[in-house]
C-alpha cells in the first residue's frame, strides 16, 4: 500500500501567488481530512470530506483557502492570493469509514510564502 | 470548548529508560482518543486508538491508558529506543457525525544514548 500520496512536498512561492496542493487518498478509503501544521497553533483541521463531499470546513481560515475532491482518488486544497501567514505543513490524512477508524496521514507540503 | 492539554511539553531520557506521557481532555461527548507518533518532517503514524470502553491497549513497547471518568490517559513507553525520538500526538474524538478530532500540542520526546 503506498499510504496518503501529496505533492509538492516542498514549495516556495511569492505572496499572491496561487499555491495548489494536491493529494492521494489511500485507494478504498472514503473519508478525507486536510490538516495544517504550524509551530503556533500546532495540527487544525481545514476540512473533511465524505465520499467526496465537503462535510465540514469550518476550519478554512478565509475565501482565500479552497478544498475539492472531483474523485475518490484525487483531492486539492488551493490558495489564491497565498500570504507568508499560510506558511506551514499542510498534510492530507484518509481513512475508512465515519468514526474511530485509523487515519493515515501524508507526509506533508511543506509550504513557505515569502 | 473543547480541549486537549499534554504534559510535559519536552523530555529527555537516556536509551533504555521508560517514559510516561500525559493527555487531559475536556472534550465532551468523547468518542475515541488516539496517540500518534510524529518524526520530525514526517507525517503522524497511529500508535493506539481506545474508545469510552477500554483503559488499556499496547503496541510493541508502547502502552496506552484511559480514565473516561476524569478525561485522562497516558502513553508508557517501555525500553526506549534512539529511534522513539519524536513528538507525541494525543488526539480526541468530539462525537459528531463524522471523526471531528481536536490535537494535543504534542510531547517532544528526545531519547539520547
Amino acid at each position: 500500500d503506498a499510504g496518503v500520496i501529496q505533492s509538492p512536498r516542498h514549495e516556495v512561492t511569492e505572496m499572491g501567488q496561487e499555491v495548489t496542493l494536491r493529494c492521494k487518498p489511500i485507494s478504498g478509503h472514503n473519508s478525507l481530512f486536510w490538516y495544517r501544521q504550524t509551530m503556533m497553533r500546532g495540527l487544525e483541521l481545514l476540512i473533511y470530506f465524505n465520499n467526496n463531499v465537503p462535510i465540514d470546513d469550518s476550519g478554512m481560515p478565509e475565501d482565500r483557502f479552497s478544498a475539492k475532491m472531483p474523485n475518490a482518488s484525487f483531492s486539492t486544497l488551493k490558495i489564491q492570493p497565498s500570504e507568508p501567514r499560510d506558511s506551514a505543513v499542510y498534510f492530507c490524512a484518509s481513512s475508512l469509514g465515519d468514526d474511530g477508524n485509523t487515519i493515515y496521514f501524508g507526509e506533508g507540503s511543506w509550504l513557505t510564502v515569502v | 470548548k473543547n480541549q486537549v492539554e499534554q504534559s510535559p511539553q519536552s523530555l529527555i531520557i537516556l536509551e533504555g529508560k521508560n517514559c510516561t506521557l500525559q493527555c487531559n481532555y475536556t472534550v465532551s461527548p468523547f468518542s475515541n482518543l488516539r496517540w500518534y507518533k510524529q518524526d520530525t518532517g514526517r507525517g503522524p503514524v497511529s500508535l493506539t486508538i481506545m474508545t469510552f470502553s477500554e483503559n488499556t491497549k499496547s503496541n510493541g513497547r508502547y502502552t496506552a491508558t484511559l480514565d473516561a471518568d476524569t478525561k485522562q490517559s497516558s502513553l508508557h513507553i517501555t525500553a526506549s529506543q534512539l529511534s522513539d525520538s519524536a513528538s507525541y500526538i494525543c488526539v480526541v474524538s468530539e462525537k459528531t457525525s463524522y471523526d471531528k478530532v481536536i490535537f494535543g500540542p504534542g510531547t517532544s520526546l528526545s531519547v539520547i544514548p
